[in-house]
């Protein structure tokens, strides 16, 4: 079946610093989305991208919907405690289900 | 709030045992998801109904079932627990049929001893 892989599966951040994560694919998507996850709740939908090459911002963070369909990127800037968690990506076919990704987890430099 | 909710949160049972899961989805959405969410095995999908119809199946087992109800509830039925079962179940909710934009519950955490 369809496979996400994300990258990276974890990283450290520190107060203020720029955070990017990816995903890619082995098939083509019609829509990426991305959620985040915070310890004992369910994900929460932060971007919804539709359109191949475009760009879309909630705030802080800008998603984009690769060219080719078959990766997707997230972008945080100057990330804050609260941004910890885990972010997913999922792609969706215009079938019914999503297709997770693994999770990139955000943690806080000690 | 995401405005999906589930119940319960947690749940312990042994294993042979049957259980029961409920969500109700947000106001207006007629399609209900299920998902499991699991260490090894990260979020699956499982199922969807679509205004109290199945529309689409997933990774999920035989001894697993789910419904719709008339008010849109949804029930996840789980039977002949095994230990491997243990994991997070959320429900979605999405107002279309082919809903890409799913908009997830709290979960309820199962725990088969």
């Amino acid at each position: 079946g369809q496979q996400l892989n994300q990258s990276p599966q974890s990283m450290f951040i520190q107060e203020g610093e720029d955070v990017s994560m990816n995903c890619t694919s082995s098939s083509i998507f019609n829509t990426w989305l991305w959620y985040k996850q915070d310890p004992g709740e369910g994900p929460v939908l932060l971007i919804a991208l539709y359109k191949a090459g475009e760009l879309t911002s909630n705030g802080r963070l800008t998603a984009q919907f690769g060219i080719t369909r078959k990766d997707s990127f997230l972008n945080i800037s100057a990330s804050i405690p609260s941004d910890v968690g885990i972010y997913f990506c999922a792609g969706n076919n215009a079938g019914n289900m999503l297709t997770f990704g693994g999770g990139t987890r955000l943690m806080v430099k000690p | 709030d995401s405005g999906v909710t589930q119940t319960p949160k947690h749940l312990i049972t042994a294993t042979g045992q049957r259980v029961t899961l409920r969500c109700s989805p947000r106001s207006g959405d007629l399609s209900v998801y299920w998902y499991q969410q699991s260490l090894d095995q990260g979020l699956q999908f499982l199922i969807q109904y679509y205004n109290g119809e199945e529309r689409a199946k997933g990774n999920i087992l035989e001894r697993f079932s789910a419904q719709q109800f008339p008010d849109l509830h949804s029930e996840l039925n789980l039977s002949s627990l095994e230990l491997g079962d243990s994991a997070l179940y959320f429900c979605a909710s999405s107002v279309q049929v082919s809903g890409a934009e799913q908009y997830f519950g709290p979960g309820t955490r199962l725990t088969v001893t």
